[in-house]
């Protein structure tokens, strides 16, 4: 019965690849995001989906790329890995984007690039 | 831009001390504002909320009052348990898009 899953929950490649990391909310909310947490815990938004349209988009380079399939899932593809993109990833829904929705968060997918 | 600020940690107690973890918050647009809690090696879990102007957000044993005069919304314990060991996120959301911006976190670890 978990609300937000993500997959995997680690990930270790090397620089230069490509990797996915999968996003799904069993909570029939409208709005999804994806938020980067640095290694000194900061946390900031990178994209936001509202009924699958791109509402959020942070200054990101454009070797991530977040692709929803429908509703309920939002995924993060991230091109050509740099020793910078090593970072916690958290996925998160919430049933509206006004103000006061509050926000559910999957357990994050550390990423090490070596 | 909107912003939060929340008091640097670490911090750290001894178990039943009060605890105070200050917030301050950029007031355009008339935020909702929120506490998140992070336990080692877990995502992030909505502790309180409070949507307006002197609402009381509480939740085991925490509490926040939304500030308006000062933009504050301080996260207050009368005593807290090992187990609230913890980092601990003050957000504010609201503007365009409503993007939900958080403090830089704080470290609490409490002793027995």
């Amino acid at each position: 019965d978990t609300a937000v899953s993500q997959t995997p929950k680690y990930l270790v490649t090397q620089m230069g690849n490509d990797k996915s990391i999968k996003c799904e909310q069993n909570l029939g909310h409208d709005t999804m995001y994806w938020y980067k947490q640095d290694s000194k815990k900061f946390l900031k938004i990178m994209f936001s989906y509202n009924n699958k349209e791109l509402i959020i988009n942070e200054t990101v380079p454009n070797r991530f790329s977040p692709k929803s399939p429908d509703k309920a899932h939002l995924n993060l593809h991230i091109n050509s890995l740099e020793l910078g993109d090593s970072a916690v990833y958290f996925c998160a829904s919430s049933r509206g984007d006004r103000g006061s929705d509050e926000q559910y968060f999957g357990p994050g997918t550390r990423l090490t690039v070596t | 831009g909107n912003s939060v600020t929340q008091m640097e940690g670490p911090v750290t107690l001894s178990e039943e001390a009060f605890l105070t973890i200050n917030c301050t918050y950029t007031a355009t647009g008339y935020p909702s504002l929120f506490w998140y809690v992070q336990y080692p090696g877990e995502g992030l879990q909505l502790l309180l909320k409070a949507t307006k102007a002197d609402d009381k957000g509480s939740n085991k044993g925490f509490e926040a009052t939304y500030r308006k005069e000062t933009t504050s919304f301080h996260l207050e314990k009368g005593s807290v348990q090992v187990s609230d060991s913890a980092v601990y996120f003050c957000a504010r959301r609201g503007g365009s898009n409503y993007k939900l911006t958080f403090g830089k976190g704080t470290l609490l670890t409490v002793n027995p």
